[in-house]
C-alpha cells in the first residue's frame, strides 16, 4: 500500500523554526517528485514546494521563499520541510504528496498541523 | 502564476440530484491535446483525494456519477446523482505550470 505519513508539527512561537517530516513506504520513493502542500484553518489548499526525484532540484512558492527549505533523503524515503521565521500565517496542516509525472498529486498524508502563536 | 477561479462557493442539491462544479483558469491549460487539471475531494479531517486527472479521466475505484470536462479554460466537475457520501470540498488544480501548481478556493458540496 503506498502511504505517506507526515510528523514533527508543533506550536511555535513566531519567529522560531520547525522540521517537518514526512516517510513514504509502498513505492520507489526515488522515483517521484515530491510536494508539500499547506491548508490553513478553514481554508483552501495552497501548494508550498517541491523537490525533483534525486534532489538536485527545488521551487517554492512566493510566500516561503527564503525561510522554507525542502530536502529529501532517498535512501531513508524520506521528505523534508525545514521551516524558519515562522510567522502566524504559517499556521496551518502541511500534507506532503507524490507527484505524478505529469503532475497531479497522489496520495496525500494525513497531514501534521504546525500552528504559529505567542 | 496561474489563478484558478471556482464556482459557487458552495452549492446544496438533494440527494440524487446532480450537481455541477465549474472552474475556470486564468490561462489555457490545453498542451498537446490534454488539459492539465486535476479535481480532488476533501472530507472533512481527511486529506485531499484525487478524484480526476487529465480534466476528465477518473482515478481508478472513482465512481462513475463523478464526471470531469472542459478544455482550454472552463472545465466542469458533474456528480450525476448526489449521494450522502459525496459531502466534501472539491478542487480544481492546474499542473501545467511546473513552476508553481495552483488550485481553486474549494466548493462546498452539501445536501439539500
Amino acid at each position: 500500500e503506498v502511504q505517506l505519513v507526515e510528523s514533527g508539527g508543533d506550536l511555535v512561537q513566531p519567529g522560531g523554526s520547525l522540521r517537518l517530516s514526512c516517510t513514504a513506504s509502498g513505492f520507489t520513493f526515488s522515483s517521484y517528485w515530491m510536494h508539500w502542500v499547506r491548508q490553513a484553518p478553514g481554508k483552501g489548499l495552497v501548494w508550498v514546494s517541491r523537490i525533483n526525484n534525486d534532489g538536485s532540484a527545488t521551487t517554492y512558492a512566493d510566500s516561503v521563499k527564503g525561510r522554507f527549505t525542502i530536502s529529501r533523503d532517498n535512501a531513508k524515503n524520506t521528505l523534508y520541510l525545514q521551516m524558519n521565521s515562522l510567522t502566524v500565517e504559517d499556521t496551518a496542516v502541511y500534507y506532503c504528496a507524490r507527484g505524478s509525472e505529469p503532475g497531479w498529486f497522489d496520495p496525500w498524508g494525513q497531514g501534521t498541523p504546525v500552528t504559529v502563536s505567542s | 502564476d496561474i489563478v484558478m477561479t471556482q464556482s459557487p462557493d458552495s452549492l446544496a442539491e438533494s440527494l440524487g440530484e446532480r450537481a455541477t462544479i465549474n472552474c475556470k483558469s486564468s490561462q489555457s491549460l490545453l498542451y498537446n491535446s490534454k488539459a492539465y487539471l486535476a479535481w480532488y475531494q476533501q472530507k472533512p479531517g481527511q486529506p485531499p483525494k484525487l478524484l480526476i486527472y487529465w480534466a476528465s479521466t477518473r482515478e481508478s475505484g472513482v465512481p462513475d456519477r463523478f464526471s470531469g470536462s472542459g478544455s482550454g479554460t472552463d472545465f466542469t466537475l458533474t456528480i450525476s446523482s448526489l449521494q450522502a457520501e459525496d459531502v466534501a470540498v472539491y478542487y480544481c488544480q492546474q499542473y501545467y505550470s511546473t513552476l508553481s501548481w495552483t488550485f481553486g478556493q474549494g466548493t462546498k458540496v452539501e445536501i439539500k
